[in-house]
């Protein structure tokens, strides 16, 4: 499986934006890019997906780049709701959807 | 809707003693997943299923069973707990085989 490589841990300011990056450089021409997120003490959340081109939703924005081998996911404005963890996690557009987490990025968001 | 809904929230086993996980959803997903997640890492894939009667192995399946026998089911079956099963469990659901999982709230075993 492609790995994905993102910093331990991100500090950002309320109603500030916020971009969480992931390196992805083995990733083949089939894997979706997905976002996850764990707030304390829950089960993990979608945030978004997508394959070549940038992606908003009511949630987030994800960037990828033109290679594929790195995204960001944009929180526009940041909101204490919004510290958790982050997962950047590539999965294959065929086959069951095994998604694999790595250690994600640690969001911690100041008042 | 429910979502997916975890049965018990926390439980604590002595070794060897068995005991099902339970794990529900009502939104009609096809694949449900389990997975455990060790403190201060990523979630681990332990079994999964893409329909009523069809399961297959994930990354940590050793120690663990599993059974589809309806579409909303998915127990999570712990023969002999031993300290390593020590863990918050998860299950999860989707509709189909590349779409969002949808989690539940976990269940927090622990194995003394």
């Amino acid at each position: 499986d492609a790995k994905t490589t993102q910093p331990n841990s991100m500090e950002s300011n309320e109603e500030e934006p916020v971009h969480l990056p992931c390196n992805h450089s083995t990733i083949s021409g089939t894997d979706y890019i997905h976002w996850y997120r764990q707030l304390p003490s829950q089960g993990p959340e979608y945030v978004i997906h997508g394959l070549t081109s940038n992606v908003n939703n009511r949630m987030a924005s994800l960037a990828i780049a033109e290679d594929r081998k790195s995204s960001t996911l944009i929180l526009h404005r940041a909101t204490l709701r919004d510290a958790a963890v982050y997962y950047c996690i590539l999965s294959p557009r065929q086959g069951a959807q095994k998604l694999v987490f790595g250690q994600g990025t640690r969001l911690t968001i100041n008042p | 809707n429910a979502g997916v809904t975890q049965t018990p929230k926390f439980r604590i086993l002595k070794i060897g003693q068995s005991m099902t996980l339970q794990c529900a959803q009502d939104m009609n997903h096809n694949y449900m997943y389990w997975y455990r997640q060790d403190p201060g890492m990523g979630l681990k894939l332990i079994y999964y299923s893409v329909g009523a009667g069809i399961t297959d192995k994930g990354e940590v399946p050793n120690g663990y069973n599993v059974s589809r026998s309806t579409t909303e089911d998915f127990p999570l079956r712990l023969e002999l707990a031993a300290p390593s099963q020590t863990s918050v469990y998860f299950c999860a659901s989707s509709w189909d085989i590349t779409d969002t999982q949808y989690f539940g709230p976990g269940t927090r075993l622990t194995v003394l």
